[in-house]
């Protein structure tokens, strides 16, 4: 089941912050954030495993509420190159495949 | 960049006839994956392998088969094509076990289009 990512596309201005939210109806062991431009294959940006262990990208953090399988991606200072969709997936315990949410389209105008 | 490759790249083919896209990888990654994307719904799994001849199925595999007899290549095949297939198509490899390995690689893509 896809988790669910909100809000669908955002459109801010460079500098501009943003909060992209994904929330699951299953109990999650881990989510990832990955990041594609028009055109391209999506990239890794971030995991989110259970017990609090983070690993990802520099400018970009995340958060991860276990008990609400609910994670949320914050963009600050947004720059011109944070434009894409952004997906998040999840993956629940024992298991060895993640499930991706629809997408959010960020669009940063300068 | 992972080693990740994907053939054909584009494809137009006709409602009834089978299609086989490749992946192969450089990486000596165990897991490997096929995804496609459709506006609206983002990326959906369709199947996956964790090894040599070891598949599993993935959210959407109906009319899809998969099969593995090396490390290095995933082959995705649509037995009869059909227009609702029509789609890009990704393929990813990941070293172990996806919340262990921190992250997959993603493939170019692959344009197919069903007539």
């Amino acid at each position: 089941q896809q988790p669910v990512q909100s809000p669908q596309a955002v459109i801010l201005r460079e500098g501009e912050d943003a909060v992209i939210n994904c929330s699951s109806s299953k109990a999650l062991y881990s989510v990832h954030w990955y990041r594609q431009k028009h055109g391209e294959a999506p990239v890794f940006l971030m995991i989110l495993l259970k017990g609090g262990e983070q690993k990802g990208h520099e400018k970009i953090s995340a958060s991860f509420n276990e008990k609400k399988q609910q994670s949320s991606l914050y963009l600050t200072a947004s720059q011109l190159s944070y434009s894409g969709t952004y997906f998040c997936g999840t993956a629940q315990p024992r298991d060895d495949k993640i499930i991706f949410g629809k997408g959010t389209r960020l669009h940063i105008l300068p | 960049d992972a080693g990740i490759t994907q053939s054909p790249r584009h494809k137009v083919t006709e409602t009834g006839t089978p299609v086989t896209l490749r992946c192969h990888q450089t990486e000596n990654h165990r897991y490997m994956y096929w995804y496609r994307q459709d506006p609206g719904h983002g990326l959906r799994l369709i199947h996956y392998s964790y090894g040599v001849k070891d598949t599993d199925k993935g959210e959407v595999s109906d009319g899809y088969s998969v099969s593995r007899s090396k490390t290095e290549d995933f082959l995705l095949t649509l037995e009869s094509a059909t227009s609702s297939q029509t789609s890009v198509y990704f393929c990813a490899i990941s070293e172990s076990i996806i919340h262990r390995s921190y992250e997959q690689y993603f493939g170019p893509g692959t344009r197919l289009t069903v007539t």
